[in-house]
């Protein structure tokens, strides 16, 4: 039963710390993205990988926030220094791309940050 | 912005009725408009999508309707059953691979 799978499920840390989120698409799945979910913004698109390297990055606050595809089996989300606003469920998503086109993307089951 | 604009927020069925879900979009870029249900706990997964070039697509008890010159589509649940009960989102995908999602309409299917 392929899935994407996040790790941690759950994060609690202090404003000022360093956050690692982590990724492990679809075996196969040469596209990943990483999107936050909260009450008032719904779902957002932070960055888009293609064949591991980054193609859009727009939605994500550059001046804390980075994301890695180290290899083809792990994406990593980072921010430093995590702020209480950056709370939130942060999902990372896989799909095939072919042809340049990806269609459907695979949801893994979040990481739900909470910044105290 | 919104890019894409989803209503109703919420919306109560009784089982057996028919779930009606909008969505209206302005960028003319979008060519992929699929539909993702939500459960609490875990990711969106994708039900069903159309391409803009087809006016509607039926896949079991799930139905979207796309209207290209209104800018609108919407999901139809027919035959809601409480186990539909879920957070539905619209989305739309650039010519770019971008997607944006609408802000999500909670349904609950009353037995």
């Amino acid at each position: 039963d392929a899935r994407v799978t996040q790790t941690p499920r759950h994060k609690v840390t202090e404003m000022g710390q360093e956050v690692t989120m982590r990724c492990q698409p679809i075996l196969g799945h040469n596209t990943v993205f990483w999107y936050r979910q909260t009450m008032m913004q719904g779902l957002e698109l932070l960055a888009y990988f293609r064949n591991r390297a980054p193609l859009d990055d727009s939605g994500m606050p550059k001046d804390r926030f980075s994301a890695e595809m180290p290899d083809a089996t792990l994406a990593t989300l980072k921010i430093q220094p995590s702020e209480p606003r950056d709370s939130a469920v942060y999902f990372c998503a896989s799909g095939l791309s072919s042809l340049g086109r990806a269609y459907e993307q695979y949801f893994g089951p979040g990481t739900r940050l909470t910044v105290t | 912005q919104q890019q894409v604009k989803q209503s109703p927020q919420s919306l109560i069925v009784q089982k057996g009725g028919i779930s009606i879900i909008n969505c209206a979009y302005e960028n003319t870029a979008f060519d992929y408009f699929p539909w993702y249900q939500q459960f609490p706990g875990k990711g969106p997964a994708l039900l069903i999508a159309i391409r803009p070039d087809v006016s509607e697509k039926k896949e079991g008890r799930f139905t979207i309707s796309f209207n290209k010159s209104a800018k609108q589509f919407s999901l139809h649940i027919m035959d809601s059953q409480p186990g539909d009960s879920a957070t539905y989102f619209c989305a739309a995908r650039t010519t770019g691979n971008q997607f944006y999602f609408g802000t999500g309409t909670s349904l609950t299917v009353i037995p």
